[in-house]
């Protein structure tokens, strides 16, 4: 089945430590997005790439990394700079700009 | 920047009532919209969307979307809910003027009561 995977479903750090989250796509889409999601704010864009090897920032770039080395996969790294890391972070890719989103199933992740 | 209203916050409907989710966004220059459900920690799955010709618009689970342009509006309606639409909708806009992104709103939040 083509879709987007997101690892892990649940993911818990200790304050300072770096995480990367994972998310893979076998929709042979373009463009992929990273947005974080927190309680009565909606979904927030933190990163988003149109090709390999090219990604631009969002609303909320401060404190997360990126990368795209390959059509598929774009993972986000948390660092230990994003002051209120905990949130539920999705994925999501697109053939073409303006059209539809696909969603992966997110990851919360809890900074303890 | 564009932007996305959701009037509601929280909307409670009986079963096999009507319901109405408002959604307002800021530019009236050429935009496509978008609704999207989300169930709890699950990601969003597309309702419909609008991106040219019919003002309205159908989309799945009975669920249908009026674009109206002089009111800067895509309210979503359903004639008969049932306790299975209970969840997260978003309004998404993007267009000319958005770059590539996608700008959602802040989400209303269904819950059908039996």
């Amino acid at each position: 089945d083509g879709g987007i995977t997101q690892s892990p479903k649940y993911l818990f750090r200790k304050e300072g430590q770096n995480v990367t989250l994972s998310c893979e796509q076998n929709l042979n889409h373009d463009a992929m997005y990273w947005y974080r999601q927190d309680p009565g704010q909606g979904l927030r864009l933190i990163y988003y790439s149109q090709i390999v090897n090219d990604f631009q920032k969002g609303d909320i770039a401060e404190g997360y990394s990126v990368s795209r080395e390959k059509k598929e996969s774009f993972p986000l790294t948390v660092t230990s700079a994003q002051k209120n890391p905990t949130a539920f972070y999705l994925c999501a890719s697109s053939f073409l700009a303006y059209n539809e989103q696909f969603f992966g199933p997110g990851t919360r992740l809890t900074v303890l | 920047a564009q932007s996305v209203t959701q009037l509601d916050s929280q909307v409670p409907v009986f079963e096999e009532a009507p319901v109405e989710l408002r959604c307002n966004y800021s530019s009236s220059v050429s935009v496509y919209l978008f609704w999207y459900v989300q169930y709890p920690n699950q990601g969003l799955q597309l309702l419909l969307k609008y991106l040219s010709g019919s003002t309205l618009v159908k989309g799945i689970n009975g669920f249908e979307a009026e674009f109206n342009k002089s009111q800067t509006s895509f309210h979503l309606r359903k004639p008969s809910v049932h306790i299975s639409d209970t969840a997260e909708y978003f309004c998404a806009v993007a267009g000319a003027n958005t770059g590539n992104q996608f700008y959602f709103g802040t989400g209303t939040s269904l819950t059908v009561i039996p």
